[in-house]
């Protein structure tokens, strides 16, 4: 019962270090989508893919960029973290568009 | 702009008794309506939703009420349970502001049952 994995779970990264967050699914869902969330801001969508071949940017996709590299693997990459990036990050995956999505546990990641 | 509000940050209920968590919304593209239940250190989860044909929905211990024309809907727990303890997450699915159907969330309620 894997469900969405989300690698790593904590992450401490310098400003201006690039890395990459990891998501899989293995509930042959079509759309993933990645949300950062911020003490008092709820959830904020950054980037999602509709299908596989397709992204599109959220509300907050400056600083970002994603990559839908197969049906089950959609990732994250900051180039050059800043400390405005300091979050809790969360993929998400549904088959349904916007209807019930299905979340990964979280990576936890601070820019100093 | 925010599309989804959850007013009330923090809501402390006495284990037995109801717990009644509320969201305002203020897009009228909004047609489906849904609540995440998340604990500390895990990925939200789905609780329970609502479409816009419908003005209640109940499963289990856990109702939702949507009042289209006063753009509201609240969440009913009863009883109320320790374990229920979490932050809830308002969600209401439609065409943005921006243009693009999304998937928009409330800033959360933190619910604490009490036994």
């Amino acid at each position: 019962n894997a469900g969405v994995t989300q690698t790593p779970k904590f992450q401490v990264l310098k400003t201006g270090q690039s890395m990459t967050l990891q998501c899989a699914q293995d509930m042959n869902h079509n759309s993933m989508y990645w949300y950062r969330q911020d003490p008092g801001m709820g959830l904020r969508l950054i980037y999602y893919s509709a299908s596989e071949g397709t992204t599109d940017k959220g509300e907050v996709p400056n600083g970002y960029n994603v990559s839908r590299l197969n049906k089950r693997e959609f990732s994250l990459r900051l180039e050059s973290a800043a400390p405005s990036q300091t979050s809790v990050y969360f993929c998400a995956s549904s088959n349904r568009g916007w209807e019930k999505l299905f979340f990964g546990s979280g990576t936890q990641l601070s820019v100093l | 702009d925010q599309q989804v509000k959850q007013n009330s940050p923090s809501l402390s209920v006495q284990e037995g008794r109801i717990s009644i968590l509320n969201c305002d919304y203020t897009n009228s593209m909004f047609d489906y309506f849904l609540w995440y239940k998340k604990y500390p250190a895990e990925g939200p989860t789905f609780l329970i939703s609502i479409s816009s044909i419908k003005d209640k929905n109940e499963d289990g211990r856990f109702t939702v009420f949507l009042n289209k024309s006063a753009k509201h809907l609240s969440l009913h727990i009863v009883p109320s349970q320790p374990g229920d303890s979490a932050v809830y997450f308002c969600a209401a699915s439609g065409l943005s502001g921006a243009g693009s159907y999304q998937l928009t969330f409330g800033k959360g309620t933190k619910l604490s049952v009490i036994p």
